[in-house]
């Protein structure tokens, strides 16, 4: 089982649809981390939280620390938007500074 | 001003050969990561550093794989008789560092696509 998954493997959504994707890890952490990365491959950092709720425009990311588990939510969602988006995870027992444990992603195709 | 960049884009190398990867981080950027991606799958850490110390490798695969980053800026991932199992995007991060416990944003380069036949 890996340390850190992801739901749904790949999710289609109508364009204006809310979209949740879900991580769920089974490590002690001290960060998680929510990434984009574009059909061209480049990767973009969107939230990073140890705590609670980050919001930045239409993406909001939670974490609940207790249940291990954090959701990447996009409202209004949009063509633009499709993309793989990556959890992933510091560790705070174990690990070394740099070592972020990754999610396999989700592949969320938005359709106009 | 510019965001991490990493050279090559794409090598393409005979089973056997050596191959350099380069990364040049943000300027001012003291860590720096090394993750290998395999195509489907998420990234897979390998090496970090602070400065030009490296603080950990226990993700390099093998003894083939080494880096490096002499003066504390651009890095260096060398992978020697690359195998067709070598095969996959090699991609580079930078962050600021910061002596209180916590997490810094990791910046991402563009990476590098090592295709070994």
């Amino acid at each position: 089982k890996n340390e850190v998954e992801q739901s749904p493997q790949n999710l289609t959504a109508q364009e204006g649809e809310f979209i949740t994707i879900n991580c769920s890890y089974s490590v002690g952490i001290s960060a998680l981390h929510w990434l984009q990365q574009h059909p061209g491959g480049g990767i973009v950092s969107l939230f990073m939280l140890s705590s609670g709720k980050k919001k930045h425009g239409r993406l909001i990311a939670t974490i609940n620390i207790q249940e291990k588990h954090s959701s990447l939510h996009i409202t209004a969602s949009h063509p633009r938007d499709s993309a793989v988006y990556i959890c992933a995870v510091r560790r705070n027992y174990g690990g070394s500074q740099g070592n972020l444990i990754f999610g396999k992603g989700t592949k969320l195709s938005v359709k106009p | 001003g510019a965001g991490v960049s990493q050279s090559p884009r794409y090598k393409v190398t005979k089973r056997g050969q050596d191959v350099a990867l380069r990364c040049d981080p943000i300027s001012g950027h003291v860590s720096l990561y090394w993750y290998r991606q395999a195509l489907g799958q998420g990234p897979e850490f390998l090496t970090y550093f602070n400065y030009e110390a490296q603080q950990d490798k226990s993700g390099l695969p093998n003894d083939r794989f080494s880096a490096e980053r002499p003066e504390g800026s651009i890095s260096t991932l060398t992978i020697q008789r690359t195998e067709q199992r070598d095969s996959a995007m090699y991609r580079c991060a930078s962050s600021l560092f910061s002596l209180r416990e916590g997490d810094n944003e990791q910046f991402f380069g563009p990476g590098t696509r090592l295709t070994v036949l």
